[in-house]
């Protein structure tokens, strides 16, 4: 089967700092792939969906310019939590999917972030 | 706006029982249903999806669901649990295929000896 792979899948970094995590289909091209936040005991909130080649499409209330979403092959996507603060600690799941937006997404096993 | 609700927050079953999992949603047009399981600390993985057609869905791991318009349900069910199977579970909706997913909280499975 389809499967994706998250790295790191977990990091400490401190106050003021920049992260960069990578997600990556293995065995597929992905041509979209979507990124979530997790709070404890909450639910998948989607931050954005991004096509190969393009500019990612934030959802309402995501500030871009402080998570940078890159999509520059089929296999790679990666999101940079840029001055990162203790608040963006959080559990950050993607998910890719193929030829097209309508198929199947297949999600990586997350990262873990905590900003100290 | 789509909306998902998962009235039960955690259930805890002993093995070899039955289980049901509830999942009423809000959507205008005719939805695209997901359950989706997850264990600590990981991704997710499909267990079964509904576009159309037969409204009793089978999935993997013995899992089914149903799909009922009239009362906006798509409740996950299992005739016999297992000790593996304690995880969390999330129904999700979407207009269209897998795009734009919206997820519910979630009902954390717990399962007894």
């Amino acid at each position: 089967g389809a499967v994706v792979s998250q790295h790191p899948s977990w990091v400490i970094c401190k106050s003021g700092t920049s992260v960069k995590i990578e997600c990556r289909s293995l065995d597929f091209q992905a041509t979209t792939m979507f990124w979530y936040r997790q709070f404890p005991k909450q639910s998948l909130m989607l931050m954005a969906t991004s096509n190969e080649g393009s500019k990612a499409t934030y959802e309402q209330g995501v500030e871009k310019d402080k998570f940078l979403i890159n999509h520059a092959s089929l296999t790679l996507s990666t999101l940079t939590v840029t001055s990162a603060h203790p608040e963006d600690s959080s559990f950050y799941i993607c998910s890719a999917s193929e030829r097209g937006p309508t198929n199947e997404q297949y999600f990586g096993p997350g990262t873990r972030l905590t900003v100290t | 706006a789509q909306s998902v609700t998962q009235p039960d927050i955690h259930i805890t079953v002993s093995e070899g029982a039955s289980l049901e999992l509830r999942c009423n949603y809000s959507y205008g047009a005719t939805p695209y249903l997901f359950w989706y399981v997850q264990s600590p600390g990981q991704g997710l993985q499909l267990l079964l999806k509904y576009f159309s057609g037969d409204t009793l869905v089978q999935g993997i791991k013995g899992f089914e669901a149903e799909f009922k318009r009239s009362q906006s349900s798509f409740n996950l069910r299992k005739p016999s649990v297992h000790w593996s199977d304690a995880a969390e579970y999330f129904c999700a909706v979407g207009p269209s295929g897998y795009s734009t997913l919206t997820f519910g909280k979630g009902t954390m499975l717990l399962v007894s000896p």
